[in-house]
């Protein structure tokens, strides 16, 4: 199975910073890769896909990098309403797996 | 718009079973494959079974093969989920997610989620 790592696993920022989460996958996933945002007692929304592709209706201030085994979700300025969990997800191959998740929290 | 609403959640002993059902519209539920995530209280997110838009092939996460069936009827738009043999590590908040219109990179609607409490 693909384990997938993500860093860090718990952020504290400030409303306007730049905030980056990685995630590290196990093997190579190529580009299949994407992420969530989840709110307490909230369904996962998606915000990426194919690693790099902004999901209709999420703001331009998230971005996505990277492929092969090496991910990056960027916030380029932080808003109240993005302080939540984020998780990353392979679907390259059966099973399909989670990060653990970044829980990012007001400074 | 796309709605997928789950639903047969409950407490059930260890050992017992339930079946999810998972009712969508807004879309073509027959085009698109279909997955069950699940996040046990405080926890991460588990994915838990995929199936194809046309129910040809199956996959499951290790820690429920052999005891949870995943199915689908494309005449009444729902999705399916067969727990049997439920243990106490399979309480959680389970989701229907909808694969996304992009292709299979990723799941794009979610329902709300149905608790199911595995309990003596």
């Amino acid at each position: 199975d693909i384990q997938l790592t993500q860093s860090p696993s718990f952020l504290s920022a400030s409303v306007g910073d730049r905030v980056t989460i990685t995630c590290r996958a196990s093997q190579g996933i190529s580009s299949y890769l994407a992420w969530y945002q989840q709110k307490p007692g909230k369904a996962p929304k998606l915000l990426i896909y194919a690693a790099s592709t902004l999901q209709s209706g999420v703001p331009s201030r998230f971005s996505g990098s990277g492929s092969g085994t090496e991910f990056t979700l960027t916030i380029s300025s932080l808003q109240p309403e993005d302080f939540a969990t984020y998780y990353c997800q392979q679907l390259n191959s059966y099973p399909i797996t989670f990060g653990q998740g970044t829980r990012l929290e007001i400074k | 718009q796309v709605q997928l609403v789950e639903s047969g959640g409950g407490v059930v002993q260890p050992g017992g079973s339930l079946r999810l059902s998972c009712a969508a519209s807004g879309f073509t539920f027959s085009s698109y494959g279909m997955h069950w995530v699940r996040q046990a209280p405080g926890k991460g997110l588990e994915w838990v079974a995929f199936i194809r838009y046309d129910g040809s092939n199956k996959y499951y996460a290790d820690s429920v093969k052999g005891r949870f069936t995943i199915s689908r009827d494309n005449s009444k738009n729902t999705l399916y989920l067969q727990m049997n043999s439920l243990r106490a590590e399979d309480t959680a908040v389970y989701y229907c997610a909808k694969e996304a219109a992009a292709g299979p990179w990723a799941l794009d609607y979610w329902g709300q989620g149905t608790l199911v409490t595995v309990s003596s």
